[in-house]
C-alpha cells in the first residue's frame, strides 16, 4: 500500500531564506505527484502538478521535482516571505483507481 | 470560474441527526472523491466516484454514505453522525486519467457534539 511521508512535520526560517521540504512514497507506480499549500482551517490549493515522466515543474518562486526510481520528490522555495507561512501537503496518484495518497504535510512558519 | 463547491462551509450538529453535505462541480469531471482531515492523521480518502452511478469505498468509509446521480453531484450523507466524524470534509474532483490534475473544494467544517 502506498505511503507517503513528508520531512520535516514542521519548519520555521527567517524571511528571505530559500528552503526544501521533502516528500518520499514507497511505490514508485505513481501517475503524477501535486502539491498544494493549506492555510490554517482553509482549503488545499494546487501548487505543481508533476506528471511520472517529468522531472521538475516550476512556478514563480516554487520548483518541485521528482526522481520516481527513487521515490522522493522535493519543493523549493526561493526567496521565502511570511505569506508563504502555511501547511505543504504532497500527495501521489497512484494505484488501479487512481487515488490521491496525501502526506501529512510540513508546516512552515517564515519569520519577518 | 472552474470550482468544486461544498456547502455548508461550517456545520455543528447533535449525534444521530441526519445531515448531508453537498458537493458539486461545474468542470464536467468523471471522477469525485471525499476526504476528511484530521489533526496527526491526514486526509484520508473515504468514497470515491468514477462515473455517474459508479462509486467505492476509500480507506476510511464507516458512518458514510454517497450518491452520484448526476456527473456535477457528489453528495456526502451521514445517517446517524457521531463525535468520532467530527472533521474537516473536502470534495474534490478531476477529469478521467491518470495524469490529471485534481481539484478541492473550500472545506466543510463539521462538529457532532
Amino acid at each position: 500500500k502506498q505511503e507517503v511521508t513528508q520531512i520535516p512535520a514542521a519548519l520555521s526560517v527567517p524571511e528571505g531564506e530559500n528552503l526544501v521540504l521533502n516528500c518520499s512514497f514507497t511505490d514508485s507506480a505513481i501517475y503524477n505527484l501535486q502539491w498544494f499549500r493549506q492555510d490554517p482551517g482553509k482549503g488545499l490549493t494546487s501548487l505543481l502538478l508533476i506528471q511520472s515522466s517529468q522531472r521538475e515543474q516550476t512556478s514563480g518562486r516554487l520548483n518541485a521535482s521528482l526522481d520516481k526510481s527513487s521515490g522522493r520528490s522535493t519543493l523549493y522555495i526561493a526567496a521565502s516571505q511570511p505569506g508563504d507561512s502555511a501547511t505543504y501537503l504532497c500527495a501521489v496518484r497512484g494505484g488501479s483507481q487512481g487515488n490521491l495518497i496525501f502526506g501529512k504535510g510540513t508546516k512552515l512558519s517564515v519569520k519577518p | 470560474e472552474a470550482q468544486v463547491t461544498q456547502n455548508p462551509r461550517y456545520l455543528i450538529t447533535v449525534t444521530g441527526k441526519k445531515l448531508t453535505v453537498t458537493c458539486s462541480q461545474n468542470m464536467n469531471h468523471e471522477y469525485m472523491s471525499w476526504y476528511r482531515q484530521d489533526p496527526g492523521l491526514g486526509l484520508r480518502q473515504i468514497y470515491y466516484s468514477m462515473n455517474v452511478e459508479v462509486t467505492d469505498k476509500g480507506d476510511v468509509p464507516e458512518g458514510y454514505k454517497v450518491s452520484r446521480k448526476e456527473k456535477r453531484n457528489f453528495p456526502l450523507i451521514l445517517e446517524s453522525p457521531s463525535p468520532n466524524q467530527t472533521s474537516l470534509y473536502f470534495c474534490a474532483s478531476r477529469p478521467r486519467g491518470g495524469s490529471t490534475e485534481a481539484f478541492f473544494g473550500q472545506g466543510t467544517r463539521l462538529t457532532v457534539v
